[in-house]
């Protein structure tokens, strides 16, 4: 059974950081990209951040440029995202997701598989 | 980065309706189009892939069509379970998400 469970999530004033983490099981991690989405509460869907099935390719959505960084350890079956200068538009569930393919865009990959999310709130 | 726009935003429907929802590109993506639905408390489910690809396990009464900046997810006799939020998705380059459209119930 295909598993992913979030950590690390909670409460941070604005400006702070946190690390999010996510334990995968049940299938072979490093054959496969992923991908953090965020949906804040009541709203939609927002892509953040994608990392090929090695590490070597990443890519993030233009509001956390420069502010997150997201990485992987095939070792550990673990995804991780790290955030700095945290804002308050940030305050979201935050979801660790399996692509089908091995990229993170244009070779038609989809998600698969979702883990139950994490809540990140950023506030004063 | 490419802009996903959905229409409409909500829809209120019937069990038995025949309901489109459409997914426009503020640049062409050939077919790399997801459709995904959400239910209250849960994670997405995908539902269509590469524009027009039913997924596994998803039901015939979901269809999808399109390509290059216009797409369309067509539910063909809305069920009771069918009432949800739809995301359409493109993974062209950096993925980004449509808005959603909301299915309610008339």
């Amino acid at each position: 059974e295909v598993q992913l469970v979030e950590s690390g999530g909670g409460l941070v004033r604005p400006g702070r950081s946190l690390r999010l983490s996510c334990a995968v099981s049940g299938f072979t991690f490093d054959d496969y990209a992923m991908h953090w989405v965020r949906q804040a509460p009541g709203k939609g869907l927002e892509w953040v951040s994608g990392i090929s099935w090695n590490g070597v390719s990443v890519d993030y959505a233009d509001s956390v440029k420069g502010r997150f960084t997201i990485s992987r350890d095939n070792a550990k079956n673990s995804l991780y995202l790290q955030m700095n200068s945290l804002r308050t538009e940030d305050t979201a569930f935050y979801y660790c997701a399996k692509d089908i393919g091995v990229a993170v865009a244009g070779t038609g990959g989809y998600i698969d598989y979702w883990g139950l999310g994490t809540l990140v709130t950023v506030s004063s | 980065d490419i802009q996903m726009t959905q229409s409409p935003s909500s829809l209120s429907a019937s069990v038995g309706d025949r309901v489109t929802i459409f997914c426009r590109a503020s640049q062409g993506i050939s077919s790399f189009l997801n459709w995904y639905q959400q239910k209250p408390g849960k994670a997405p489910k995908v539902l269509i892939y590469d524009a027009s690809s039913l997924e596994s396990g998803v039901p015939s009464r979901f269809s999808g069509s399109g390509s290059g900046t216009d797409f369309t997810l067509t539910i063909s006799s809305l069920q009771p379970e069918d009432f949800a939020t739809y995301y359409c998705q493109q993974s062209y380059n950096s993925p980004s998400f449509g808005q959603g459209t909301k299915v309610e119930i008339k």
